[in-house]
């Protein structure tokens, strides 16, 4: 059974940093390109990163371009998300999503997603 | 990486059919093959019902259905349940590893 387990989100100042893990299982982890994925209280959700399987390709919307970025550790099954220099609009729920195989374009399995809190 | 636009809700009873509408541009949902629609329920993660316009995964019942013309890609539920209230969000490729999402749409069943 896939399973994506989000951590990390918390209340954090603007102009700081944080930084999100995805703890993945059911599945071959290096196989699939993965992302991160946000909803703002309220709001819609917002595609936010893409890494590539092996790590070597990431891309990012340019909202957080410059700001965030996206890193995996196959050894460890897992998917990071570096947030720096956060702004109130970067509050929001963080999901961590899973590719269907070979493709970037629409998402299997989710997480259930962890908060981040951009407040002083 | 403007929002793909879909009406803010719909609505309708039990059994009936509904469309959901998601309008973009020949940059995105115009220019591929690659809307996918997810269903998400308050507090909840989103669920993948549809992908590539028209393709249903395995265990999303066939009473959801898509389809695609030009700039415009839809969402039909029919024989609705209560079970189907919930938010939908339509989402398209936009080309350079890029996608763009709607803002939602949500779903009262009567």
């Amino acid at each position: 059974e896939v399973q994506l387990l989000e951590s990390g989100g918390g209340l954090v100042q603007p102009g700081g940093s944080l930084r999100l893990s995805c703890a993945a299982s059911g599945f071959i982890f290096s196989t699939y390109a993965m992302s991160w994925v946000r909803q703002a209280p309220g709001k819609g959700l917002e595609w936010v990163s893409t890494i590539s399987g092996s790590g070597a390709s990431t891309y990012y919307a340019d909202s957080v371009k410059g700001r965030f970025t996206i890193s995996r550790d196959n050894s460890k099954n897992t998917l990071y998300l570096q947030m720096n220099s956060l702004r109130a609009a970067d509050t929001a729920v963080y999901y961590c999503a899973k590719y269907s195989l070979g493709v970037t374009t629409f998402f299997d399995y989710w997480g259930q997603g962890t908060l981040v809190t951009v407040s002083s | 990486q403007s929002a793909l636009t879909q009406p803010r809700s719909v609505s309708g009873s039990p059994g009936q059919s509904v469309t959901i509408s998601c309008t973009g541009t020949s940059s995105d949902v115009g220019g591929y093959n690659y809307v996918s629609w997810y269903q998400q329920h308050p507090g909840k993660a989103p669920k993948l019902m549809i992908y590539d316009v028209s393709k249903r995964p395995s265990g999303v019942p066939d009473r959801f259905s898509g389809s695609k013309s030009v700039n415009t890609a839809s969402l039909t539920i029919s024989g609705l349940q209560a079970e189907d209230e919930a938010d939908y969000y339509c989402c398209s490729y936009a080309g350079s590893y890029t996608l763009v999402f709607g803002g939602g749409t949500k779903l009262t069943v009567l």
